[in-house]
């Protein structure tokens, strides 16, 4: 079975100008997280998905951040326009859904955004 | 709110000595404890869990207890091999209900290197 799935894995680019990341969940998960992690730091969640449906975007800077998720399936991460201080690893998790109280979350590897 | 802290590192051991990472945290409600590990170049992999007080959660040799009266879920490995060396993340995740459900909070991660 597929991972969860990222791309692109690296990515430089300019300050101000736009980027976008993709994110494949693995097939039949309903939940889809996007976290941001900082260098020598631990995750931290920007937006989680149940289905289509963004359900907490709490930590989402809406300023410049957008994502989407369009037929509950894979989802897009955007930044416009981006700063210096976005350079870090964006990491993508989905769940499965099931009755207990807690829904293993499995990463993809991330992509590296730096931005100069 | 919910955190997580980990000991300081980076740890270097030599191989088949003894591990242990600390993690201490503070949460509203019941969390669930996570022990995730990311080898380099890939993305976060969920290690070991315990999801009550005085559970032993276990897998590849690591161990860790959930001690509620300590609060902590010390990462211990009784001999260490030159494989295991990556980032060990310690993880709550809490079902206090409102923005905590379905967010795993981390703490900044621990570099642990083995040398033969």
């Amino acid at each position: 079975e597929a991972g969860v799935v990222q791309s692109p894995r690296y990515k430089i680019i300019e300050k101000k100008q736009p980027v976008a990341f993709w994110c494949n969940p693995i097939s039949g998960h309903n939940t889809l997280y996007w976290y941001l992690q900082n260098l020598g730091q631990g995750p931290e969640l920007l937006i989680r998905y149940e289905n289509e449906e963004a359900v907490d975007d709490s930590q989402l800077p809406k300023d410049r951040f957008s994502a989407e998720r369009l037929k509950g399936v894979d989802s897009t991460l955007k930044i416009q326009p981006a700063e210096l201080g976005d350079s870090a690893v964006y990491l993508c998790a989905s769940s499965p859904r099931t009755s207990g109280p807690y829904n293993e979350q499995f990463f993809g590897p991330g992509t590296r955004l730096t931005v100069l | 709110g919910n955190s997580v802290t980990q000991m300081e590192g980076p740890v270097t051991l030599s191989e088949e000595a003894f591990l242990t990472i600390n993690c201490t945290y503070t949460a509203t409600g019941y969390p669930s404890l996570f022990w995730y590990v990311q080898y380099p170049g890939e993305g976060l992999q969920l290690l070991l869990k315990a999801t009550k007080a005085d559970d032993k959660g276990s897998n590849k040799g690591f161990e860790a207890t959930y001690r509620k009266e300590t609060t902590s879920f010390h990462l211990e490995k009784g001999s260490v091999q030159v494989s295991d060396s990556a980032v060990y993340f310690c993880a709550l995740h809490t079902n206090a209900g409102g923005t905590s459900y379905g967010k795993l909070t981390f703490g900044q991660g621990t570099i642990l290197t083995v040398h033969p």
